[in-house]
């Protein structure tokens, strides 16, 4: 089954400052890799999303990127700010009708 | 984007009994549902894929006599916890696809189930 490694479980940056999260997956079948952020007790909430025929995408402050030959992607967070605090879980899933495998999450503390 | 809805929020119990967990998709269709389990600052596990008018598929490791999953229409799902016990304490929640091949997960607001 699929395997997701994310890295780093926590980070801590000062505000303004850029956080980026690596995650790696196993299968090749995936092609769906969404990232979300859950707030304490909370929901995840997807903030971005990249599917396998993207190698960027970019919303605003937060930005993906896919490297699909060497099976990792990555988010990234610029200029941020004290509500960016939270934990990030970045998953990877074939695709429509499947599941998604979550990575083990990165705890984002952003200090003002 | 879609709704899930998932009641109750939060749930006490005695060890022994046991809780159903509803999940309901508010805007959509959901032929499959999929529940999560999650402990406190860790990842959420998948437990079982929930599939209307079908039985449910169960992840490695969970077992299905304990947590009975029913997906008897297309906008709900529900999760029954039987005799509790306190290592069954967790934060519980559904998921599901709202149609279209987007994967697209859309998340219930979870159960915190604490057993005493």
């Amino acid at each position: 089954g699929e395997n997701v490694e994310q890295h780093p479980s926590t980070l801590s940056v000062q505000e303004g400052d850029s956080a980026v999260i690596k995650c790696t997956y196993s299968d090749s079948a995936s092609n769906y890799f969404p990232w979300y952020k859950q707030e304490l007790g909370k929901r995840p909430q997807l903030i971005i999303d990249i599917r396998s025929n993207v190698g960027e995408k970019k919303d605003q402050r937060i930005a993906v990127t896919l490297n699909k030959t060497a099976k990792h992607f990555s988010l990234h967070i610029t200029e941020t700010q004290p509500e960016d605090s939270a934990v990030y879980f970045c998953a990877a899933s074939p695709g429509s009708g499947y599941a998604l495998n979550f990575g083990k999450g990165t705890s984002l503390l952003v200090t003002p | 984007g879609a709704v899930v809805s998932q009641h109750p929020s939060r749930v006490i119990c005695k060890s022994g009994t046991s809780v159903k967990i509803e999940c309901r998709s508010l805007d959509f269709q959901a032929t499959t549902m999929f529940w999560y389990r999650q402990f406190p600052k860790k990842s959420l596990m998948l437990m079982a894929t929930s599939n209307e008018g079908s039985k449910a598929t169960y992840e490695q490791g969970v077992e299905k006599d304990k947590f009975l999953i029913n997906h008897a229409s297309l906008t709900l799902s529900t999760l029954t916890v039987t005799s509790a016990h306190p290592e069954d304490s967790s934060f519980y929640i559904c998921s599901a696809m709202s149609g279209g091949n987007t994967g697209e997960l859309f998340f219930g607001e979870g159960s915190r189930l604490t057993v005493l």
